[in-house]
């Protein structure tokens, strides 16, 4: 079965400080995809980025980066130079198969709290 | 991008009345939906998957004469929570997903309150 876990439950930094949230997952499928959602307060999900898990090529856009370990299971994604607006919780999921649309599993959220 | 318009947005009612969510897909195809629940600081959990034209996959643990679910086109999925009790508030968003390659598509959610 497959399992996502995002350990840390709440991160607060300071505004201009880098965070970095770490994602772990399980799988027994060879062919997967690993997103990230950001869910600010007013509850919609916003689609960061998808992975395959033959692309293990890190990924940078503007201040996310992303690093994606199939060694250790692991999809981290760290924020640079943190904003207040980077309020918010962040999801990591994973779906199984070669189907980009299959259904998802998410990871618990790390509620990240950005003070100016 | 592709669009998941969900409807409403925020509904409250009453213990034992029945609450309609609509999911629709705006500018493609949408030959799967899903339908997930999010209790408070929570974080997302299945709840069926949804096939047009065919019934819907429900998750262990869902009441299926409960949560019901109709995907009647390739454009919009509906969740129907009949006989609403307290225990049914909660925060529901439904994702839908066209071919191979494309990302999940999320609508807005709809927060229910059943009072």
């Amino acid at each position: 079965a497959q399992k996502v876990t995002q350990a840390q439950t709440e991160i607060s930094v300071v505004e201009k400080e880098d965070v970095t949230l770490d994602c772990v997952y399980e799988t027994r499928d060879t062919t997967y995809y690993l997103f990230w959602y950001k869910q600010p307060p007013s509850g919609e999900l916003v689609f960061l980025i998808r992975r395959n898990s033959f692309d293990e090529q890190n990924e940078i856009s503007g201040r996310y980066s992303w690093n994606f370990q199939k060694s250790t299971s692991s999809f981290n994604f760290t924020i640079t130079a943190s904003q207040v607006v980077d309020s918010a919780v962040y999801f990591c999921a994973l779906s199984e198969g070669k189907a980009a649309g299959n259904k998802l599993t998410f990871g618990g959220g790390t509620r990240v709290l950005v003070k100016p | 991008g592709a669009v998941v318009s969900q409807h409403p947005s925020r509904v409250i009612c009453k213990s034992g009345t029945s609450v309609k969510i609509e999911c629709r897909s705006l500018d493609f195809q949408a030959t799967t939906m899903f339908w997930y629940r999010q209790f408070p600081k929570q974080s997302l959990m299945l709840m069926a998957t949804s096939n047009e034209g065919s019934k819907a996959t429900y998750e262990q643990g869902v009441e299926k004469d409960k949560f019901l679910i109709n995907h009647a086109s390739l454009t919009l999925s509906t969740l129907t929570v009949t006989s609403a009790h307290p225990e049914d508030s909660s925060f529901y968003i439904c994702s839908a997903g066209d071919y191979v390659n494309s990302p999940l598509h999320f609508g807005n959610g709809t927060r229910l309150t059943v009072t």
